[in-house]
């Protein structure tokens, strides 16, 4: 069993739409939870960094972490084509130790 | 550069032929991590500095593999006689490892290797 799991999809859902995308963890010692976005042939870039039990809201994006189910979630409002891209889970015990990722989901927004 | 910035961005080697791929963090990072992205895959972590020190290095695939930080800001990874199963993107990361954002860690665009 992996470390990070996550449904690799692709997730489809209509302009507008809410996505929702889910990610499971086995190390209860995690700490600190992320979410970077991967457009095809590009780095992650980090969108949404969340520590503590609950939600947390940036603009459309919408983080929530449950450490007693060891879940973390990304809610996506109003999608736009420009979302569709691979959205990978992160999970750290410690600043400065390193990233351990889920495999990734691969969102389509449709027009 | 105000990123980290990674080279060469796309290197074609010839299976047996050693190569180095280099990383400049950002400025004052002391985490710098390795990683290895196969396509379609999540990045998988190969190693890890803090400052010069590689402080785990438990990712990397083998013998082959090697990296050094010697002065702990630019870092390389050498991979010898290569393979094409080495064919992947990898990826040079760094974080400041302390403060409240300590732990947030930014990405280079990627070294893309392909072993022919």
């Amino acid at each position: 069993q992996k470390e990070v799991e996550q449904n690799s999809g692709p997730l489809s859902v209509p302009e507008g739409a809410i996505a929702s995308l889910n990610c499971t963890y086995s190390d209860r010692v995690s700490q600190s939870f992320f979410w970077y976005r991967q457009y095809s042939g590009k780095s992650p870039e980090l969108i949404m960094s969340i520590y503590s039990n609950g939600d947390k809201e940036d603009g459309r994006f919408t983080a929530q972490l449950n450490k007693a189910s060891q879940y973390v979630s990304l809610l996506i409002r109003d999608s736009q084509p420009s979302d569709s891209a691979t959205y990978l889970c992160a999970v750290n015990a410690n600043a400065g130790n390193m990233l351990t990722f889920g495999g990734g989901t691969r969102l389509m927004v449709k027009p | 550069g105000a990123g980290v910035s990674q080279s060469p961005r796309y290197k074609v080697a010839k299976r047996g032929q050693d190569v180095a791929l280099r990383c400049d963090p950002i400025s004052g990072h002391v985490s710098l991590f390795w990683y290895q992205q196969a396509l379609g895959q999540g990045p998988e972590f190969l190693t890890y500095f803090q400052n010069e020190a590689q402080l785990d290095k438990s990712g990397l695939p083998s013998d082959r593999f090697f990296a050094e930080r010697p002065e702990g800001s630019v870092s390389t990874l050498k991979i010898q006689r290569t393979q094409q199963e080495d064919s992947a993107v990898y990826l040079c990361a760094s974080s400041l490892a302390r403060g409240e954002s300590g732990n947030t860690i930014y990405f280079g665009e990627g070294s893309w290797l392909t072993v022919v």
